[in-house]
């Protein structure tokens, strides 16, 4: 157990829906990632939040947002989906956000269907 | 382009091998990471580097700056190691993640 909580588990819903994930980082983790993983195109950074602002963003579409809040908690929103949507979506944290203090620690992932 | 490339994509091992993993990247880095994915989908961080080597167990991880490669050791492996093993760098411009596809290890017993 990695400390990092993220819910729902598992999410099926329809095309043009919109849907919020959840991530709750490791505690006295201030540094929250989110990656889309993908059959067709593997892992892919979408974007970093420490202490509440946002630090590096990745591939992350227009469709998609994302923030962290004063409890450090992190919500990733996923608008107007599409087919190509369906993923697993990682959270991960760590303690900061330089270089040495940036080992990861992976929540379990939310396996997102969009049919 | 693929800024992190791997080699191989597929390793079958008997138990007790030994096994390289190799990661190669072309951007410039502030660390690189190897993780490790079993096939229930859970990832777990194995190594951060930024230089040198580290050891945790039976685990080895290098790299070498100026040649931009890394590689993932494993001693004496065993079925439990199977997974994926997945090989990611952070850029230190822009602050990008870079993965690489990934190589699936099959230990057999």
């Amino acid at each position: 157990d990695s400390g990092v909580t993220q819910t729902p588990k598992h999410l099926i819903t329809a095309t043009g829906q919109r849907v919020t994930l959840r991530c709750s980082p490791r505690s006295g983790d201030l540094s929250v990632y989110w990656y889309q993983q993908s059959l067709d195109q593997g892992l892919q950074f979408l974007i970093q939040y420490y202490n509440g602002e946002e630090r590096a963003k990745g591939n992350i579409l227009e469709r998609f947002s994302a923030q962290q809040f004063p409890d450090l908690h992190s919500e990733l929103n996923l608008s107007s989906l599409e087919l190509g949507d369906s993923a697993l979506y990682f959270c991960a944290s760590s303690v900061g956000s330089s270089a040495t203090q940036e080992t990861q620690y992976f929540g379990p992932g939310t396996r997102l269907l969009v049919l | 382009k693929n800024e992190v490339e791997q080699s191989p994509q597929n390793l079958t091992a008997q138990e007790g091998e030994f096994i390289t993993i190799n990661c190669s990247y072309s951007v410039g880095i502030s660390a690189l990471h190897w993780l490790q994915q079993h096939p229930g989908g859970g990832i777990v961080s194995l190594f951060m580097l930024s230089s040198g080597k580290k050891k945790h167990g039976r685990l080895i991880a290098t790299i070498n700056i100026q040649e931009k490669h890394s590689s993932l050791h494993i001693t004496a492996s065993h079925p439990r190691d199977s997974a994926v093993y997945i090989c990611a760098v952070r850029s230190n411009t822009g602050n990008q993640f870079y993965f690489g596809t990934g190589t699936s290890l099959t230990v057999i017993p």
